[in-house]
């Protein structure tokens, strides 16, 4: 079954760290670039971070530039997110998903994602 | 950045009747490689998001074609022919044109 399955979310106070996984089955992992998308309660989505197929380009979102770290371990099928320093508004429904590359750049495949709350 | 604005924010439609959303860009979205790298996605309520149309005007795998995504340059509309009661929730346009990817606000779509 192809799909993508997040987990790490949970509580951390500011300041704190987390660090999220996808896991990704019933596909070629290491054929797609994947990429993290957020959605504040009740909020629209986020765009955060992507990554190629190799791991060699990185993009980031300047609000999480410099705080948030994105891997991936195509031996583990597995695409990672290491959430530093989090804040208030870090606090969203994290969803990874797998992007189908050049010449169509479009999230064909999503995670159900995992909560992150950052609070005090 | 690209700024992407939806309108309307919400739309009420009798079911078997059309809909309509508009997306505008802040910034042609037509890529340096010819492309116009424009996507519609679609949020049921507690659902993760879901592609419908990519590249302005093509539908999805498994995409009904009651849906269908037009426009060009900065101006792009999704329609829907005839609601059905499986289409209520809220539409995304999104662009990858250029970093950072964006996202418009969403269309809540509710039945009347």
């Amino acid at each position: 079954q192809v799909q993508l399955v997040e987990s790490g979310g949970g509580l951390v106070k500011p300041g704190g760290s987390l660090r999220l996984s996808c896991a990704a089955s019933g596909f070629t992992f290491s054929d797609y670039y994947m990429s993290w998308i957020r959605q504040a309660p009740g909020k629209g989505l986020e765009w955060v971070s992507y990554i190629s197929s190799s791991g060699s380009t990185i993009y980031y979102a300047d609000s999480v530039k410099g705080r948030f770290t994105i891997s991936r371990d195509n031996a583990k099928n597995s695409l990672y997110l290491q959430m530093n320093s989090l804040r208030a508004e870090d606090t969203a429904v994290y969803y990874c998903a797998r992007l189908e590359q050049w010449p169509y750049w479009y999230f064909d495949l999503w995670g159900r994602g995992t909560l992150v709350t950052v609070s005090s | 950045d690209i700024v992407m604005t939806q309108t309307p924010l919400s739309s009420p439609v009798t079911l078997g009747q059309p809909a309509s959303i508009s997306c505008r860009s802040s910034q042609s979205l037509v890529h340096s490689d010819g492309n116009t790298y424009l996507s519609w996605l679609q949020q049921r309520p507690g659902q993760p998001p879901r592609l419908l149309i990519y590249k302005i005007s093509n539908r999805f795998s498994g995409v009904p074609d009651r849906f269908s995504g037009s426009g060009a340059g900065t101006d792009f509309t999704l329609k829907i022919s005839r609601v059905e009661a499986e289409d209520v929730g809220v539409y995304y346009c999104t662009q990858a044109t250029q970093f950072p990817w964006t996202f418009g606000q969403g269309t809540k779509v509710e039945i009347k």
